[in-house]
């Protein structure tokens, strides 16, 4: 086990609703990234928070948003909800962010995301 | 033209066999190289990961880089029922501040 865990693990949402996943990294990890897992595909980054401040973002619209809180939590919401938002969303802790923190990346078990 | 292509399989072989699992990646300026290993319903665990061109031993497992033709190789000995899980090769981008995954090859191990 990697020590970071995620909630909920499944979650059913309608189109338009407005969602907020979460995640507890390991204690000392100052980083934390997002990832989006479609079916079949590799997961695809959304943005990283580092020391509670967003250190780089990928290519997703701004009603993907994030929070970084002192006591190693984090958050993940996501307003305006569309159909290919489905999907697992993952968070990723490491160390710092510095040059080699992807070097270790530490995944939570992610939340499936279901939207009708 | 993706950053980093994997055949997503799935390949089927039975136990003790010798698995290669591939990806191609367009960005010459990517140096470090990971594998990820995806159980079903679990996140991406760090197998291995690797600098430059060359090979990595880890056990059972052998991590490969060729710079020249941008390929990058897992190889699996004795392969067991264990190891069937979808493998993710992956590269940190953008400074270091995210990790580009190929779509990741789902592997079946049969007793």
């Amino acid at each position: 086990e990697t020590g970071v865990t995620q909630s909920p693990t499944h979650l059913i949402k309608t189109r338009g609703q407005q969602v907020t996943l979460r995640c507890s990294s390991q204690s000392g990890h100052n980083t934390v990234s997002w990832y989006q897992q479609a079916l079949g595909q590799g997961p695809q980054f959304i943005f990283q928070y580092y020391r509670e401040e967003e250190n780089g973002r990928g290519n997703f619209p701004p009603r993907f948003s994030g929070l970084q809180f002192p006591n190693y939590s984090s958050e993940l919401n996501v307003n305006a909800l569309e159909l290919d938002d489905s999907a697992l969303y993952l968070c990723a802790s490491s160390l710092d962010g510095g040059a080699l923190a992807s070097e270790t990346q530490y995944f939570g078990p992610g939340t499936r995301l279901l939207v009708l | 033209q993706k950053e980093v292509e994997q055949d997503p399989g799935p390949l089927s072989v039975p136990e003790g066999a010798i698995v290669s699992l591939n990806c191609t990646y367009s960005n010459s300026a990517f140096q470090y190289f990971m594998w990820y290993r995806q159980y079903s319903r679990k996140g991406p665990e760090l197998l291995m990961y690797t600098y430059s061109s060359g090979n990595k031993e880890d056990g059972r497992f052998t991590a490969q880089v060729d710079k020249s033709s941008k390929y990058i190789s897992l190889f699996i000995r004795d392969s067991q029922p264990s190891d069937s899980a979808t493998y993710l090769c992956a590269t940190p981008a953008a400074g270091f501040q995210k990790l580009v995954f190929g779509t990741g090859t789902r592997l079946l191990v049969s007793p």
